[in-house]
C-alpha cells in the first residue's frame, strides 16, 4: 500500500551541489509530475510526464532535468542547486492525466546554503 | 493562459457551521477539469473533489460540495458542518485537457481555521 514514495524527506545542500530526488509509485498510473511550493505561490509545475519514455516542461523548469524510463519511477535532478530553489517538492501520480485525482508523496523538504 | 485564483489568504469557521473557499478561474479550452485539494499541517496533499466542465450537476462528496457556475468561471468549495480536523490549506487547481499538455495548475491556498 505503499502509493508515492519520494526521498529523501529532508535534504540540506550547498549552492552548486547537484542531486536527485527519487519519486516512484506502485499504481501502475501513466502520469507522473514534480512541483515545488513556496510560501504564498501555491504548487507550481516543474516537469510532468504522461508515460514512459515522454516528459514535458512545466511552468518553473529552468535548473531542474527529469527522465521516465519505466512506469514506476521519476527522478528529478537538481544540476547545480541554488538558494532560490529552497523549497518543498511534491511528486504527484495519476492513471491518466484526464479527470482523476492525483496522488501526492509526502514532499521533500530541500533548503539549499 | 489558464489561471486559477483564490483570493481568501485565510478564513474562520465556527465548529459545525458551513463554509464555502472560493475559486476562479480563467481558461479557453472547453474541456477543462476542476480539483480541490486540502493539505493539513503534517503537509501531505490530501485529493477532495473534481468536477469536469462537462458536468451538468455540482459534484459532492460527503460533506464536501463545488459550487460550479461555468458561466462566471467559479468552483467554490462548499463545506458543511465544519470539525476541527478540516482544519488545513485549501488549493483549488485545473488542468487543461484539448491541448494535449495535461498541464495542471494550483491556486495559492486559503487557510481554513475551525474554532471550537
Amino acid at each position: 500500500n505503499a502509493g508515492v514514495t519520494q526521498t529523501p524527506k529532508f535534504q540540506v545542500l550547498k549552492t552548486g551541489q547537484s542531486m536527485t530526488l527519487q519519486c516512484a509509485q506502485d499504481m501502475n498510473h501513466e502520469y507522473m509530475s514534480w512541483y515545488r511550493q513556496d510560501p504564498g505561490m501555491g504548487l507550481r509545475l516543474i516537469h510532468y510526464s504522461v508515460g514512459a519514455g515522454i516528459t514535458d516542461q512545466g511552468e518553473v523548469p529552468n535548473g531542474y532535468n527529469v527522465s521516465r524510463s519505466t512506469t514506476e519511477d521519476f527522478p528529478l535532478r537538481l544540476l547545480s542547486a541554488a538558494p532560490s530553489q529552497t523549497s518543498v517538492y511534491f511528486c504527484a501520480s495519476s492513471y491518466s492525466p484526464e479527470n482523476t485525482e492525483a496522488f501526492f508523496g509526502q514532499g521533500t523538504r530541500l533548503t539549499v546554503v | 493562459a489558464q489561471k486559477i485564483t483564490q483570493t481568501q489568504p485565510g478564513m474562520f469557521v465556527q465548529e459545525k457551521e458551513a463554509v464555502t473557499l472560493d475559486c476562479t478561474y480563467d481558461t479557453s479550452d472547453p474541456s477543462y477539469g476542476l480539483f480541490w485539494y486540502k493539505q493539513p499541517s503534517s503537509g501531505e496533499m490530501i485529493f477532495l473533489i473534481y468536477q469536469g466542465s462537462y458536468d451538468q450537476q455540482n459534484a459532492t462528496e460527503g460533506r464536501y460540495s463545488l459550487n460550479f457556475q461555468k458561466a462566471r468561471k467559479s468552483a467554490n468549495l462548499v463545506i458543511s458542518a465544519s470539525q476541527l480536523g478540516d482544519s488545513a490549506m485549501y488549493f483549488c487547481a485545473m488542468r487543461e485537457g484539448s491541448s494535449g499538455t495535461y498541464k495542471y495548475i494550483f491556486g495559492t491556498g486559503t487557510r481554513l481555521k475551525v474554532l471550537a
